[in-house]
Protein backbone atom coordinates (compact mmCIF):
# COMPACT_ATOMS: atom_id res chain seq x y z
CA UNK A 1 0.00 0.00 0.00
CA UNK A 2 0.82 3.87 0.03
CA UNK A 3 3.47 4.27 2.63
CA UNK A 4 6.20 7.18 4.09
CA UNK A 5 9.29 6.49 5.03
CA UNK A 6 12.65 7.83 5.78
CA UNK A 7 16.04 7.39 4.37
CA UNK A 8 17.99 7.28 7.84
CA UNK A 9 17.05 6.06 11.35
CA UNK A 10 19.30 7.89 12.98
CA UNK A 11 21.73 11.13 12.66
CA UNK A 12 23.77 12.10 15.17
CA UNK A 13 24.87 15.82 15.57
CA UNK A 14 27.24 18.20 17.94
CA UNK A 15 25.30 20.99 19.22
CA UNK A 16 24.80 24.10 16.88
CA UNK A 17 25.46 21.84 13.59
CA UNK A 18 22.42 22.12 11.32
CA UNK A 19 20.66 18.81 11.14
CA UNK A 20 18.51 17.30 7.94
CA UNK A 21 16.16 14.67 8.22
CA UNK A 22 14.94 12.98 4.99
CA UNK A 23 11.55 11.52 4.34
CA UNK A 24 10.40 9.70 1.22
CA UNK A 25 6.69 9.15 0.25
CA UNK A 26 5.17 7.52 -2.27
CA UNK A 27 1.33 8.40 -2.15
CA UNK A 28 1.24 10.48 -5.20
CA UNK A 29 -2.48 11.89 -4.00
CA UNK A 30 -0.40 13.59 -0.60
CA UNK A 31 -1.04 17.48 -0.67
CA UNK A 32 -0.22 17.99 2.65
CA UNK A 33 2.89 17.01 5.00
CA UNK A 34 3.46 17.57 8.17
CA UNK A 35 6.54 16.79 10.71
CA UNK A 36 6.60 15.78 14.49
CA UNK A 37 8.78 15.29 16.78
CA UNK A 38 8.28 13.50 20.01
CA UNK A 39 10.46 12.53 22.75
CA UNK A 40 10.13 9.72 24.96
CA UNK A 41 6.87 8.83 26.51
CA UNK A 42 5.28 11.87 25.25
CA UNK A 43 2.73 12.45 22.10
CA UNK A 44 4.20 13.43 18.80
CA UNK A 45 4.21 17.57 18.68
CA UNK A 46 3.63 19.62 15.65
CA UNK A 47 6.36 21.16 14.54
CA UNK A 48 5.69 22.55 10.97
CA UNK A 49 3.27 21.83 7.80
CA UNK A 50 3.66 22.60 4.48
CA UNK A 51 1.22 21.90 1.23
CA UNK A 52 1.59 20.74 -1.94
CA UNK A 53 1.38 24.26 -3.74
CA UNK A 54 5.23 25.33 -2.03
CA UNK A 55 8.06 23.90 -2.42
CA UNK A 56 9.34 25.36 1.06
CA UNK A 57 8.25 26.81 4.82
CA UNK A 58 10.12 28.35 7.05
CA UNK A 59 9.65 28.60 11.01
CA UNK A 60 11.81 28.92 13.90
CA UNK A 61 14.79 27.42 13.10
CA UNK A 62 13.37 24.84 11.18
CA UNK A 63 12.88 24.47 7.40
CA UNK A 64 10.78 22.07 5.87
CA UNK A 65 11.66 21.29 1.90
CA UNK A 66 9.30 19.65 -0.46
CA UNK A 67 10.40 18.24 -3.78
CA UNK A 68 6.98 16.66 -5.43
CA UNK A 69 8.74 15.25 -8.72
CA UNK A 70 10.95 13.25 -6.84
CA UNK A 71 8.31 12.52 -3.96
CA UNK A 72 11.16 14.19 -0.77
CA UNK A 73 10.37 15.59 2.34
CA UNK A 74 13.24 17.35 4.28
CA UNK A 75 13.41 18.97 7.88
CA UNK A 76 16.22 21.62 8.43
CA UNK A 77 16.97 22.00 12.04
CA UNK A 78 19.30 25.43 12.17
CA UNK A 79 21.89 25.60 15.71
CA UNK A 80 20.33 22.10 16.49
CA UNK A 81 20.37 22.09 20.33
CA UNK A 82 20.32 19.28 22.72
CA UNK A 83 16.78 19.64 23.74
CA UNK A 84 15.70 18.74 19.88
CA UNK A 85 17.00 15.47 20.79
CA UNK A 86 13.77 13.24 19.78
CA UNK A 87 12.48 10.39 17.12
CA UNK A 88 10.95 13.22 14.32
CA UNK A 89 8.21 11.64 11.86
CA UNK A 90 7.56 12.91 8.73
CA UNK A 91 3.47 12.75 8.15
CA UNK A 92 1.52 12.67 4.97
CA UNK A 93 -2.19 13.16 3.70
CA UNK A 94 -4.36 13.97 0.82
CA UNK A 95 -6.35 16.61 1.32
CA UNK A 96 -8.82 16.47 -1.55
CA UNK A 97 -12.02 15.19 -0.78
CA UNK A 98 -12.32 11.10 -0.38
CA UNK A 99 -12.16 9.00 2.93
CA UNK A 100 -8.75 9.87 3.68
CA UNK A 101 -8.88 13.12 4.49
CA UNK A 102 -7.12 14.05 6.93
CA UNK A 103 -6.22 11.08 8.13
CA UNK A 104 -2.58 11.28 8.42
CA UNK A 105 0.21 8.51 7.24
CA UNK A 106 3.37 8.42 9.36
CA UNK A 107 6.80 7.14 8.45
CA UNK A 108 9.50 4.96 10.56
CA UNK A 109 11.06 8.03 12.27
CA UNK A 110 14.51 9.44 12.71
CA UNK A 111 16.19 9.21 16.11
CA UNK A 112 17.78 13.06 16.31
CA UNK A 113 20.79 13.21 19.01
CA UNK A 114 22.50 15.97 19.66
CA UNK A 115 25.85 16.13 21.63
CA UNK A 116 27.06 18.61 23.79
CA UNK B 1 1.15 22.07 25.92
CA UNK B 2 -1.61 21.30 23.27
CA UNK B 3 -4.89 21.24 25.26
CA UNK B 4 -5.46 17.94 24.64
CA UNK B 5 -5.76 15.70 27.48
CA UNK B 6 -6.00 11.60 28.11
CA UNK B 7 -6.87 9.85 30.64
CA UNK B 8 -5.65 7.28 31.97
CA UNK B 9 -1.76 7.81 31.07
CA UNK B 10 -0.93 4.26 31.92
CA UNK B 11 -3.23 1.41 32.28
CA UNK B 12 -2.03 -1.95 32.97
CA UNK B 13 -4.75 -4.74 32.45
CA UNK B 14 -5.19 -8.43 32.10
CA UNK B 15 -5.66 -10.16 28.66
CA UNK B 16 -9.52 -10.76 28.63
CA UNK B 17 -10.59 -7.43 30.18
CA UNK B 18 -12.43 -4.01 29.28
CA UNK B 19 -10.30 -0.96 28.88
CA UNK B 20 -12.24 2.26 27.93
CA UNK B 21 -9.65 5.29 27.37
CA UNK B 22 -11.29 8.86 27.06
CA UNK B 23 -9.78 12.14 25.28
CA UNK B 24 -10.11 15.49 25.87
CA UNK B 25 -9.67 18.00 22.80
CA UNK B 26 -10.08 21.74 22.69
CA UNK B 27 -13.59 22.98 21.88
CA UNK B 28 -12.19 23.95 18.26
CA UNK B 29 -11.28 21.03 17.42
CA UNK B 30 -14.26 19.25 15.29
CA UNK B 31 -11.95 16.96 13.90
CA UNK B 32 -11.01 13.91 16.49
CA UNK B 33 -8.55 11.00 15.84
CA UNK B 34 -7.36 8.32 17.41
CA UNK B 35 -3.89 6.37 16.66
CA UNK B 36 -2.12 3.56 17.69
CA UNK B 37 1.62 3.28 18.39
CA UNK B 38 3.56 0.14 18.85
CA UNK B 39 7.45 0.65 19.56
CA UNK B 40 9.77 1.98 17.22
CA UNK B 41 6.80 2.65 14.80
CA UNK B 42 5.52 5.41 13.75
CA UNK B 43 1.64 5.88 15.26
CA UNK B 44 -1.32 3.95 12.94
CA UNK B 45 -4.40 5.63 11.90
CA UNK B 46 -7.72 3.91 14.01
CA UNK B 47 -10.56 6.50 13.28
CA UNK B 48 -11.64 9.74 13.10
CA UNK B 49 -14.85 12.26 14.04
CA UNK B 50 -16.13 15.27 12.64
CA UNK B 51 -17.91 16.18 15.43
CA UNK B 52 -19.63 13.56 16.63
CA UNK B 53 -19.45 11.75 13.22
CA UNK B 54 -17.77 8.90 12.55
CA UNK B 55 -16.54 9.14 9.15
CA UNK B 56 -13.84 6.01 8.67
CA UNK B 57 -12.18 3.23 10.58
CA UNK B 58 -9.22 1.25 9.97
CA UNK B 59 -9.21 -2.21 9.61
CA UNK B 60 -6.71 -2.47 12.28
CA UNK B 61 -10.03 -1.48 14.51
CA UNK B 62 -11.61 -5.04 14.73
CA UNK B 63 -14.84 -5.98 16.15
CA UNK B 64 -13.24 -5.74 19.81
CA UNK B 65 -12.84 -2.10 19.18
CA UNK B 66 -15.59 1.26 19.57
CA UNK B 67 -14.87 4.34 19.27
CA UNK B 68 -17.50 7.16 20.40
CA UNK B 69 -17.96 10.88 20.33
CA UNK B 70 -21.64 11.72 21.66
CA UNK B 71 -21.75 15.56 21.62
CA UNK B 72 -18.76 16.36 19.51
CA UNK B 73 -16.47 17.01 22.28
CA UNK B 74 -15.02 14.40 24.30
CA UNK B 75 -14.20 11.00 22.52
CA UNK B 76 -13.67 7.61 24.12
CA UNK B 77 -12.02 3.81 22.79
CA UNK B 78 -12.70 0.52 23.81
CA UNK B 79 -11.27 -2.36 23.48
CA UNK B 80 -13.35 -5.88 24.89
CA UNK B 81 -11.44 -8.97 26.03
CA UNK B 82 -8.34 -6.99 25.39
CA UNK B 83 -5.13 -9.43 23.54
CA UNK B 84 -1.42 -9.08 24.48
CA UNK B 85 -1.32 -8.01 21.08
CA UNK B 86 -3.74 -5.00 22.01
CA UNK B 87 -0.74 -3.33 24.05
CA UNK B 88 0.48 0.12 22.79
CA UNK B 89 -0.21 3.79 23.13
CA UNK B 90 -2.95 5.62 22.05
CA UNK B 91 -2.89 8.53 20.85
CA UNK B 92 -5.93 10.82 20.71
CA UNK B 93 -5.36 13.97 18.25
CA UNK B 94 -7.98 17.65 17.58
CA UNK B 95 -7.80 19.63 14.68
CA UNK B 96 -10.09 22.31 13.05
CA UNK B 97 -10.46 21.37 10.22
CA UNK B 98 -7.60 18.68 8.57
CA UNK B 99 -4.58 20.60 8.59
CA UNK B 100 -2.62 20.91 11.96
CA UNK B 101 -3.35 17.77 13.83
CA UNK B 102 -2.50 17.96 17.68
CA UNK B 103 -2.06 15.36 19.83
CA UNK B 104 -2.38 14.51 23.01
CA UNK B 105 0.05 12.43 25.69
CA UNK B 106 -1.19 9.12 25.11
CA UNK B 107 -2.43 6.31 27.02
CA UNK B 108 0.16 3.75 27.19
CA UNK B 109 -1.81 0.01 27.71
CA UNK B 110 -0.13 -2.98 28.86
CA UNK B 111 -2.01 -6.51 28.70
CA UNK B 112 -0.81 -8.94 30.91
Amino acid sequence: GESVGLHLPTLSVQEGDNSIINCAYSNSASDYFIWYKQESGKGPQFIIDIRSNMDKRQGQRVTVLLNKTVKHLSLQIAATQPGDSAVYFCAETPLAGGTSYGKLTFGQGTILTVHP
Amino acid sequence: DTGVSQDPRHKITKRGQNVTFRCDPISEHNRLYWYRQTLGQGPEFLTYFQNEAQLEKSRLLSDRFSAERPKGSFSTLEIQRTEQGDSAMYLCAGSRGSYEQYFGPGTRLTVT
